[in-house]
């Protein structure tokens, strides 16, 4: 069973707006939810991360939300850039430390 | 570049026949994670090794097996293969045994035929 979703296969953004990628989970025993960017040709690199009893958490341009009551997360970047353009995943860590990723959805950002 | 080094970049084989994926973690970390992601799925873990020994099991398929090395680089091998173990195979280390931050290779894209 699929635990963390992330409904939006593709998203496109004007450079220089505010880019929202949006995850749901379905399981309450995350403790840490993380964001994991991806080039092609390239394995995932690590973004940004938010503990499960944080609401928010800021790195630079990229913001992450979680919003426990409807087990949802958002990672906002602002302002977007032409470099943004890239996979976006979302996982959430287990209490065994186990990764449970989404699907990933495509940032497009247009010039 | 992560640091972290995966070797072949693509394999392309036939069906019923065994491959072996290989991987070099960042230096100095002691703990190996290995994924597949199929077409437009997420990363599926497999299992994780942890200085040699294994530390935790996913959803690995019994034809799959993996093992750390004395110098930290980890083998995959896969048997068996059938169509559906066409994916990309991610080699990922971390310095310790559970860290959510995890330095990822650029993979092994596995083709059955």
């Amino acid at each position: 069973d699929q635990q963390v979703k992330q409904n939006s296969p593709s998203l496109s953004v004007q450079e220089g707006r505010i880019s929202i990628l949006n995850c749901d989970y379905t399981n309450s025993m995350f403790d840490y939810f993380l964001w994991y960017k991806k080039y092609p040709a390239e394995g995932p690199t690590f973004l940004i991360s938010i503990s499960s009893i944080k609401d928010k958490n800021e790195d630079g341009r990229f913001t992450v939300f979680l919003n426990k009551s409807a087990k949802h997360l958002s990672l906002h970047i602002v302002p977007s850039q032409p470099g943004d353009s890239a996979v976006y995943f979302c996982a959430g860590r287990r209490s065994n430390y186990q990764l449970i990723w989404g699907a990933g959805t495509k940032l497009i950002i247009k010039p | 570049d992560s640091g972290v080094t995966q070797t072949p970049k693509h394999l392309i084989t036939a069906t019923g026949q065994r491959v072996t994926l290989r991987c070099s973690p960042r230096s100095g970390d002691l703990s190996v994670y290995w994924y597949q992601q199929s077409l437009d799925q997420g990363l599926q873990f497999l299992i994780q090794y942890y200085n040699g020994e294994e530390r935790a099991k996913g959803n690995i398929l019994e034809r799959f097996s993996a093992q750390q090395f004395p110098d930290l680089h980890s083998e995959l091998n896969l048997s068996s293969l059938e169509l559906g173990d066409s994916a990309l195979y991610f080699c990922a280390s971390s310095a310790l045994a559970g860290a959510y931050e995890q330095y990822f290779g650029p993979g092994t894209r596995l083709t059955v035929t």
